[in-house]
């Protein structure tokens, strides 16, 4: 079965420090990953997708790595905002389930 | 492109009522419209796919005479809480796909309805 992680469950940060945001998944046949932004109360945006052929990901401060033989991704966000308040998921998905499967979520609260 | 709406975006109703929320992708064709379904603090849990014209596939666990799901076009998905009860207020979120590769479908998320059951 497959089982998505995210570490730590909450952070709390003074604007402008560099984070890393884990997810962990417990079946390594995926085939893609992806990371995706929660506002409170409202729908999901994309922001990365891995394809599972592929190592890293980047979008202007956002970099997501993934090393699918140990099961594991980073979000790294450099030089972090007030702006960049909100909720992180990560989502694996896997030909043998067929569907999307996601982690709880990483609450992110940036602070002036 | 590629938006997906959803309809309405809260709505409260008494115990035993039953409440319709649509999803639209509104600029594509969905192959694929999925429901999911969020409580606070927790991750989003697959409730059902759906494909347009025949039944939807409900994952385990999902009733599917008290979720029904109807898929009457391309465009237009449907989830209908059948008398619903306080502990069916949740946050309700469609996502539509679009197959782009193989097996692989990119889904774009609908804005979420959060229902309220009194």
């Amino acid at each position: 079965k497959q089982e998505v992680t995210q570490i730590p469950a909450a952070l709390s940060v003074p604007e402008g420090e560099n984070l890393v945001l884990n997810c962990s998944f417990t079946d390594s046949a995926i085939y893609n990953l992806q990371w995706f932004r929660q506002d409170p109360g409202k729908g999901l945006t994309s922001l990365l997708l891995i394809q599972s052929s592929q190592r890293e990901q980047t979008s202007g401060r956002l970099n997501a790595s993934l090393d699918k033989s140990s099961g594991r991704s980073t979000l790294y966000i450099a030089a972090s905002q007030p702006g960049d308040s909100a909720t992180y998921l990560c989502a694996v998905f896997s030909g043998g389930y067929n569907k999307l499967i996601f982690g709880a979520g990483t609450r992110l609260a940036v602070h002036p | 492109g590629a938006v997906v709406s959803q309809h309405p975006s809260w709505v409260i109703c008494k115990s035993g009522t039953s409440v319709k929320i649509e999803c639209r992708s509104l600029d594509f064709q969905a192959t694929t419209m999925f429901w999911y379904r969020q409580f606070p603090k927790q991750s989003l849990m697959l409730m059902a796919t759906s494909n347009e014209g025949s039944k939807a596939t409900y994952e385990q666990g999902v009733e599917k005479d008290k979720f029904l799901i109807n898929h009457a076009s391309l465009t237009l998905s449907t989830l209908t809480v059948t008398s619903a009860h306080p502990e069916d207020s949740s946050f309700y979120i469609c996502s539509a796909g679009q197959r782009t590769s193989g097996v692989q479908e990119t889904q774009y998320f609908g804005p979420g309805t959060r229902l309220l059951v009194l």
